[in-house]
């Protein structure tokens, strides 16, 4: 079974750093583009960045540009979502997703995790 | 960066109804829409790529067009288990944004 499985929730407090996974099995990791989404609580998704995982070529939203880090860990079929300071607006559900078409960039997203929730309290 | 503009925000619909919604983005972006189902509390599902293709499982009561630069996901029989909210995205580039929303009610 293709699946992504993220680690679990979060409760953090302002300023400190964090970094989540998503694990993928069932497919070939290397091959096939991931993304990172949030969700706020009650708002819409908002795409945040994607990476893949063969050569770590990474593209941000020029909205979270210089605010997370995408990086990925092919040994271990994981990518991660990172921040170095985390505020209180961070409070949120982060999903990642896996590209529907192996190599392609320009895919939609057909699998995706289960999502983490991270709070941030001030 | 290419704006996806999606409506209505919400709708109420009846059981069997057909109901349509629109996105319509800021620039050519060719076919590279898709449209998801987010159901409270789940991770969202990819119901349409390609503007038009559907994903394998979902059912053919779904369907998404294109005219130019305006898409549409259209549910030609609504059933109580699509209430739901659903999201356009454009993928052709990055950032591969996501529409606002819109929020399918019975």
């Amino acid at each position: 079974e293709v699946q992504l499985v993220q680690s679990g929730a979060e409760l953090k407090k302002s300023g400190e750093s964090l970094k989540i996974s998503c694990q993928g099995s069932g497919y070939s990791f290397d091959t096939y583009w991931i993304g990172w989404v949030r969700q706020e609580p009650g708002k819409g998704l908002e795409w945040m960045g994607i990476i893949y995982p063969g050569d770590s070529d990474t593209k941000y939203s020029p909205s979270f540009e210089g605010q997370v880090t995408i990086s990925v860990d092919k040994s271990i079929d994981t990518a991660y979502l990172q921040w170095s300071g985390l505020k209180a607006s961070d409070t949120a559900i982060y999903y990642c997703a896996r590209h529907l078409r192996e190599f392609n960039y320009g895919a939609a997203f057909d699998i995706w995790g289960q999502g983490t929730q991270v709070t941030v309290s001030s | 960066d290419i704006q996806m503009t999606q409506s209505p925000s919400s709708l109420s619909a009846s059981v069997g109804d057909r109901v349509t919604i629109t996105c319509r983005a800021s620039q050519g972006i060719a076919n590279y829409v898709a449209w998801y189902q987010q159901k409270p509390g789940k991770a969202p599902k990819l119901l349409i790529y390609g503007a038009s293709a559907l994903q394998s499982g979902v059912p053919s009561r779904f369907s998404g067009n294109r005219y130019g630069t305006e898409f549409t996901l259209t549910i030609s029989s609504l059933q109580p288990e699509d209430v739901a909210i659903y999201y356009c995205q454009k993928y052709n580039s990055a950032p591969q944004t996501f529409g606002q929303g819109t929020k399918v009610e019975i």
